[in-house]
């Protein structure tokens, strides 16, 4: 069946640094993509959303990136911090509902 | 606002136990929301509400059953508690159709044995 997923389970960024989280979608009649980032021990928290009709969006030192062509979604995170140490998820609509990746493991080193 | 609220935040069930995980908001949300959360996994929807009144299955419904008599609470019942339903479950809301910026609660920990 159609999915969400990511490319990468861990990613290993020093502090300071940007970090990029990559993730593939196969639901061509999706019109909204999320990104959530996911603490540990807590629930989800969003983070930026984009529609299908845009291709960027910038947010607080992150920017979402959607390729339609390819059907690929990225986070970026300009200048890693410790806080943003973190599981991040993306996740699609396509009715009005959402359906979640796997997660993709974000650590930042001191 | 306290946002959404969830109880208990771990339990403990023998095969066979029922339970009810509690879930409110008081944000004025018409959309509610529950999902379980496998280890190591993405989130998967079990139930959601559009309203008071109306609920509809989400992608892994049996086992556990959902009742939304007020805008503010969406209980979430499981029946003879089964193994394959050990996980971490969230309840989340929003505000409605379009409004894809969901507030999650922060988790019940279920382990049935």
């Amino acid at each position: 069946g159609e999915s969400v997923g990511l490319h990468l389970p861990t990613l290993s960024v020093q502090e300071g640094d940007n970090s990029i989280i990559n993730c593939a979608y196969s639901n061509s009649a999706s019109d909204y993509f999320i990104w959530y980032k996911q603490e540990s021990g807590k629930g989800p928290q969003f983070i930026i959303d984009i529609r299908s009709n845009m291709d960027k969006r910038q947010g607080q030192r992150v920017t979402v990136l959607l390729n339609k062509t390819v059907k690929h979604l990225s986070l970026q995170i300009a200048a890693t911090q410790p806080g943003d140490s973190a599981v991040y998820f993306c996740a699609e609509s396509p009715f009005n509902r959402l359906a979640f990746g796997k997660g993709n493991q974000v650590v930042v080193i001191p | 606002n306290a946002g959404v609220t969830q109880t208990p935040k771990f339990r403990i069930l023998k095969i066979g136990q029922s339970m009810t995980l509690q879930c409110a908001q008081d944000m004025n949300h018409n959309y509610m929301y529950w999902y379980r959360q496998d280890p190591g996994m993405g989130l998967k929807l079990i139930y959601y509400s559009v309203g008071a009144g109306i609920t509809d299955k989400g992608e892994v419904p049996n086992g556990y059953n959902v009742s939304r008599s007020t805008t503010e609470d969406f209980p979430l019942r499981l029946e003879l508690a089964a193994p394959s339903q050990t996980s971490v479950y969230f309840c989340a809301s929003s505000y409605g159709t379009g409004s894809y910026e969901q507030y999650f609660g922060p988790g019940t920990r279920l382990t049935v044995t």
